[in-house]
C-alpha cells in the first residue's frame, strides 16, 4: 500500500519554463511534507518543506503548495534551469524530524 | 568531512554472506535513520536511532537485518545471510534535533549500493 504517490515518473521541460511536480498521499496522519532532489550516485538533498498548517511555502525558485483536503501537494520550479535535471522525491511524515515515507520519484529533464 | 559519510560505496556479496554497512553521521547529530532504496523506487524507512537508543525498527524487513549505534555516533547496519532481494542502495540520514523540535532537516549520505549475486 503506497501511502505517498508520484504518478508522473518523468517530466521534460524547456529551460526557463515552469516545472510542476505532483504528489498525492493517503495517510491523514501525515503532518509535514518535504521535497528532495537526487542526482545519480548521490544521496537525496533537501529542497523545501511545508507544515500542514500552511498551504504554501516559497524558497527562491521553488514553491510547494499543499491542499490538505485533497491530500495533494505540488512543487513548482520557476524558472527551470538545466542544473535542475534530477530525480525529485516527495516525502511525508507525522511530524518534522520523524521517519519519512517517500514517493517513487519523478525524473525531471530540463532542456537547454 | 562535513557531511554524512557511508562506507563502502559499493558492495558485492554472494548469496548467504553476511555484510556490514557503516554510517558516520554529521558530528553532534542526535537522530539517525536508515533507509533502503530499491531500483526505480523511493527510499523506504528501515530504522531510527535517537543517540544510542534504537527507538523504531518497524521497517526492518526480516530478522536478518540488525542495526546498532553503540556510542550514539557511528552506526552499522548488518545483514545476515544475504538474499538477492536485499540488493538495493542503503541510505543513512542524520539530523541535529529530535523529532518534533527545531533543526530536524535530515541530511543523507551517498548510500551503499549492495548487490547480492
Amino acid at each position: 500500500d503506497q501511502q505517498v504517490k508520484q504518478n508522473s515518473p518523468s517530466l521534460s521541460v524547456q529551460e526557463g519554463r515552469i516545472s510542476i511536480l505532483n504528489c498525492d498521499y493517503t495517510n491523514s496522519m501525515f503532518d509535514y511534507f518535504l521535497w528532495y532532489k537526487k542526482y545519480p550516485a548521490e544521496g537525496p538533498t533537501f529542497l523545501i518543506s511545508i507544515s500542514s498548517i500552511k498551504d504554501k511555502n516559497e524558497d527562491g525558485r521553488f514553491t510547494v503548495f499543499l491542499n490538505k483536503s485533497a491530500k495533494h501537494l505540488s512543487l513548482h520550479i520557476v524558472p527551470s534551469q538545466p542544473g535542475d535535471s534530477a530525480v525529485y522525491f516527495c516525502a511525508a511524515s507525522q511530524a518534522a524530524g520523524n521517519k519519512l515515507t517517500f514517493g517513487g520519484g519523478t525524473r525531471v529533464l530540463v532542456k537547454p | 568531512g562535513a557531511g554524512v559519510s557511508q562506507s563502502p560505496r559499493y558492495k558485492v556479496a554472494k548469496r548467504g554472506q553476511d555484510v556490514a554497512l557503516r554510517c558516520d553521521p554529521i558530528s553532534g547529530h542526535v537522530s539517525l535513520f536508515w533507509y533502503q532504496q530499491a531500483l526505480g523506487q523511493g527510499p523506504e524507512f528501515l530504522t531510527y536511532f535517537q543517540n544510542e537508543a534504537q527507538l523504531d525498527k518497524s521497517g526492518l524487513p526480516s530478522d536478518r537485518f540488525f542495526a546498532e549505534r553503540p556510542e550514539g555516533s557511528v552506526s552499522t547496519l548488518k545483514i545476515q545471510r544475504t538474499q538477492q532481494e536485499d540488493s538495493a542502495v542503503y541510505l543513512c540520514a542524520s539530523s541535529l534535533g529530535l523529532a518534533g523540535t527545531m533543526n530536524t532537516e535530515a541530511f543523507f549520505g551517498q548510500g551503499t549500493r549492495l548487490t547480492v549475486v
